[in-house]
């Protein structure tokens, strides 16, 4: 089975600062781990994934993740915080099998001070 | 190419009514995600359907039903509405292929339920 846990419901950064937003799974298979960001009463946007391919992965808007295995992690960084970058983030696990099923974190609310 | 479409935006029904969501996939896209997004509860999985089979099911009461019409476009179906349903409804879909590829969301129906 797989499970996501995002640590920190809530991140508070002063804009201009690195961005650190963590999740840690956990699985029995070779993971692929997704962010999505969720503006205010929008659906979900994929910022970034990864498929086994290279370890750093850079997504969108300046965000990029760093696959650990052994760590089981798939953390979220950005160097300079924005404040349009205030949202809902949302980290998820699969597996290359035949289901194509999502397993999400609970999220993590960015809120960016000026 | 057209994203995923939801409609309508908003909807408000009366408790005890029944309330219909549709979703169109992206052109391609064979499988349809459903998920509610209630306040402070992150993302619950509802129904997931593929092929116009339904695949798998979030543990909801049985008064959350679907279906998948050949074009794959799909319905969600809410009877015997409850005040607590009230919630963003989000859709996703994605390619009949196992693994990385990921979801493409709607930009959600916000159900109220006065």
């Amino acid at each position: 089975a797989q499970s996501v846990t995002q640590l920190g419901s809530h991140v508070s950064v002063s804009e201009g600062a690195l961005v650190l937003l963590r999740c840690n799974y956990s699985s029995s298979v070779p993971p692929y781990l997704f962010w999505y960001v969720q503006y205010p009463n929008q659906g979900l946007q994929l910022l970034l994934k990864y498929t086994s391919a290279a370890t750093l992965v850079k997504g969108i808007n300046g965000f990029e993740a760093e696959f650990k295995k052994s760590e089981t992690s798939f953390h979220l960084t950005k160097p300079s915080a924005h404040m349009s970058d205030a949202a809902e983030y949302f980290c998820a696990v699969t597996h290359a099998g035949n289901n194509r099923k999502l397993i999400w974190g609970l999220g993590t609310s960015l809120a960016v001070n000026p | 190419e057209a994203g995923v479409t939801q409609s309508p935006t908003h909807l408000i029904k009366t408790r005890g009514q029944q309330a219909t969501l549709r979703c169109s996939p992206i052109s391609g896209h064979t499988s349809v995600y459903w998920y509610q997004q209630a306040l402070g509860l992150g993302l619950q999985f509802l129904l997931w359907y593929d092929e116009g089979e339904e695949r798998n099911r979030g543990n909801f009461p049985p008064r959350f039903s679907g279906r998948q019409f050949p074009n794959y476009s799909s319905e969600l179906n809410v009877n015997a509405l409850e005040l607590e349903d009230s919630a963003l409804y989000l859709c996703a879909s994605s390619l009949n292929q196992p693994g990385g590829y990921g979801y493409t969301f709607g930009s959600g129906t916000r159900l109220t339920v006065v």
